[in-house]
């Protein structure tokens, strides 16, 4: 059974630009999760959506936003991208509701320069 | 604001021996717990959870335990192997919050064979 796939694996950005990474979840899932984890710390939650709705919000500026598709997918864009945006971004999939655990994918390393 | 804290950002046990891996938290909603286990260049990966109903949660080599009245938990590997050498991060949400999931800043376990 194919896990949570993330796209792109890399990528190199300039600041300024903008950049959108894209999350499949297992099947089944219909609630998709976005974290941002930086060296040295752990994972912080950005976006949470189920059934295409958002969920929940993390404390992050508004260039970032995300959205959900009919297929549960998920794309997460940044805009106006600042060198400190550098980091893995990780999606996450779950059943969704309270006590359910989440299964993240291989994540996007993001490098702005 | 650091609700879910590992305090021992690395430890080294010898192969064969148990690894004891701490995590303290401070929100009191918290009732879903989780580790999470992470390679290099790879997504986390789910290990354990276990539920504010519970003090103790068993599979196999892995053991996670609950002290509420402490806001403690810990991971038990025995006995630990060098492949369980990674970064290990403890998780938290709340049933009111639990698009939110809190982690901690993550332990590096090395396993010496």
């Amino acid at each position: 059974d194919a896990g949570v796939t993330q796209s792109p694996t890399h990528l190199i950005k300039t600041r300024g630009q903008q950049v959108t990474l894209r999350c499949s979840p297992i099947s089944g899932h219909k609630s998709v999760s976005w974290y941002q984890q930086v060296l040295g710390q752990g994972p912080q939650f950005i976006f949470q959506y189920y059934e295409k709705e958002e969920r929940g919000r993390g404390n992050f500026p508004d260039r970032f936003s995300a959205r959900q598709f009919p297929n549960y997918s998920s794309e997460l864009n940044v805009n106006a991208l600042l060198l400190g945006d550098s980091a893995l971004y990780l999606c996450a999939s779950s059943l969704g509701g309270t006590g359910n655990t989440i299964y993240f994918g291989e994540g996007s390393w993001l490098t702005v320069v | 604001d650091q609700q879910v804290k590992q305090n021992s950002p690395s430890l080294s046990v010898q192969e064969g021996r148990i690894s004891i891996l701490n995590c303290d938290y401070t929100n009191s909603m918290f009732d879903y717990f989780l580790w999470y286990k992470k390679y290099p260049a790879e997504g986390p990966t789910f290990l354990i959870s276990i539920s504010s109903i519970k003090d103790k949660n068993e599979d196999g080599r892995f053991t996670v335990f609950l002290n509420k009245s402490a806001k403690h938990l810990s991971l038990h590997i025995v006995p630990s192997q060098p492949g369980d050498s990674a970064v290990y991060f403890c998780a938290a949400s709340d049933p009111f919050n639990n698009n939110d999931m809190r982690f901690g800043a993550g332990t590096r376990l090395t396993v010496k064979p």
